[in-house]
């Protein structure tokens, strides 16, 4: 059973406070997401990762950087935080095979920035 | 670049079936997915279509046309349990990320 955990549910933070959002996967995928939610906007890209130290930019990457050191974790550092990264945050994992179209994704952690 | 469109709610009723649509632009194509997300949880995976015609996974089936850049998720017998969001996604054919449709919100009525 594939298990993507993260580092916490809910997380309140200050403007201009740097934050660290954890998510590890058990089951060897070599491709790992960063996801924000929002209401009406649905899922949108952060960032991926297809293997350790490699990452690529997604749909909205502005004010974020990510850190994948080893291939199980896979970090999203919000460098200065601002009340407009206020969201749901959600980590997935996937294979590289091909011809396969799942993500297993986290629990997700509500962020506020106050 | 990928966009996908569908409807933003669809309301039935206990025991009724349910299509919901999904139509997309990509300048590539590797299948269409389907996840399903209830309120304060995660996405979780349903179905997935990489050729033509219908998967069938229980009470859930899955139809794709490429020809029509179109697929659907059947939703059979429906339960309250059902109530949740529905998100098709494709792969990007140039990487290996994924772009998700806006999401069908479904209301199961008793």
């Amino acid at each position: 059973d594939v298990k993507v955990t993260q580092s916490s549910r809910y997380l309140v933070k200050r403007t201009g406070e740097k934050v660290f959002l954890e998510c590890v996967q058990d089951m060897d995928h070599e491709n790992m997401f960063w996801y924000r939610q929002d209401p009406g906007l649905g899922l949108r890209l952060i960032y991926f990762s297809y293997d350790v130290k490699m990452k690529e930019k997604g749909d909205i990457p502005e004010g974020y950087s990510v850190s994948r050191e080893k291939k199980e974790r896979f970090s999203l550092i919000l460098e200065s935080a601002s009340t407009n990264q206020t969201s749901m945050y959600l980590c997935a994992s996937s294979p590289k095979r091909e011809g396969l179209g799942e993500q297993y994704f986290g629990p997700g952690t509500r962020l506020t920035v106050t | 670049g990928q966009s996908l469109e569908q409807p933003s709610e669809v309301t039935a009723v206990e025991g009724a079936i349910v299509q919901i649509n999904c139509t997309y632009q990509t300048s590539g194509f590797y299948g269409l997915s389907w996840y399903q997300q209830h309120d304060g949880g995660a996405p979780t995976f349903l179905s997935y279509n990489g050729l033509d015609g219908l998967e069938e996974t229980g009470r859930f089936s899955s139809f794709l046309s490429r020809s029509d850049s179109y697929g659907y998720l059947l939703l059979q017998e429906l339960q309250m349990k059902d109530s949740a969001s529905y998100f098709c996604a494709v792969r990007d054919p140039y990487g290996q990320n994924f772009v998700f449709g806006p999401g069908t919100r479904l209301s199961v009525l008793p």
